[in-house]
């Protein structure tokens, strides 16, 4: 089945700082989709993907979909410690529609 | 609006006993998941259901099933518990395979 590797698995930022998650795939995906997940919480749908090179941004959270649809990163600028919590990526291949998910960027902010 | 509802959200069983656990998807959402999160773990995707019937399996242990019924509402029965189910099980349920919505998680313990 398809793999979806997500790294880093631990972020630990400074406030104010930027960062990246990545999410990477070996086979074609139809879409990809973003979910943050609070400490104690469910996950809770930020972003869907659809078409090569799309870019959409939420504020201070930009989501990227590579060119070749295999890939896809979610940047953060200006961490703020609201922003604490487990970003997934989750994607569905182009051969069938279970959605699997990344294993999860945990990230945590000093202030 | 309406949220996916889980029940229960707390379960503690013993070893070999058996559990069910259930899901109401928001209305007229068509598909519904089911997945497991083990601690400090991401969601493994079990098993869903498009329009009451089975649409895709994944790591879903023989001793586990699924059903949804007429009303929409699924339940996941867990028969001969071991002490590696317990984890969050979280329902979820979506439109044309669109975002997921999430439940809040329903807690199984198993001693």
């Amino acid at each position: 089945g398809q793999q979806v590797m997500q790294i880093p698995q631990y972020q630990h930022v400074q406030e104010g700082e930027d960062f990246t998650t990545y999410c990477n795939s070996s086979t074609t995906l139809s879409n990809i989709q973003w979910y943050k997940q609070r400490p104690g919480g469910h996950p809770v749908f930020l972003i869907q993907l659809v078409k090569s090179g799309e870019v959409k941004k939420q504020k201070r959270l930009t989501f990227q979909f590579g060119e070749a649809k295999k890939n896809s990163s979610l940047h953060i600028t200006a961490t703020q410690t609201t922003d604490v919590g487990t970003y997934f990526c989750a994607a569905t291949s182009s051969n069938d529609y279970k959605l699997s998910f990344g294993a999860g960027t945990t990230v945590t902010v000093r202030a | 609006a309406a949220g996916v509802i889980q029940s229960p959200r707390h379960l503690i069983k013993e070893k070999r006993e058996t559990a069910t656990l259930k899901c109401y998807p928001i209305p007229r959402h068509d598909t519904v998941y089911w997945y497991q999160q083990g601690p400090g773990q991401d969601p493994q995707f079990l098993i869903s259901f498009y329009e009451k019937m089975q649409s895709d399996k994944g790591s879903i242990p023989d001793r586990f099933s699924a059903q949804q019924f007429s009303d929409y509402h699924s339940e996941l029965n867990m028969s001969s518990l071991e002490l590696g189910d317990s984890a969050l099980y979280f329902c979820a349920s979506s439109l044309n395979t669109g975002e997921l919505f999430f439940g809040e998680g329903s807690r199984l313990t198993v001693l």
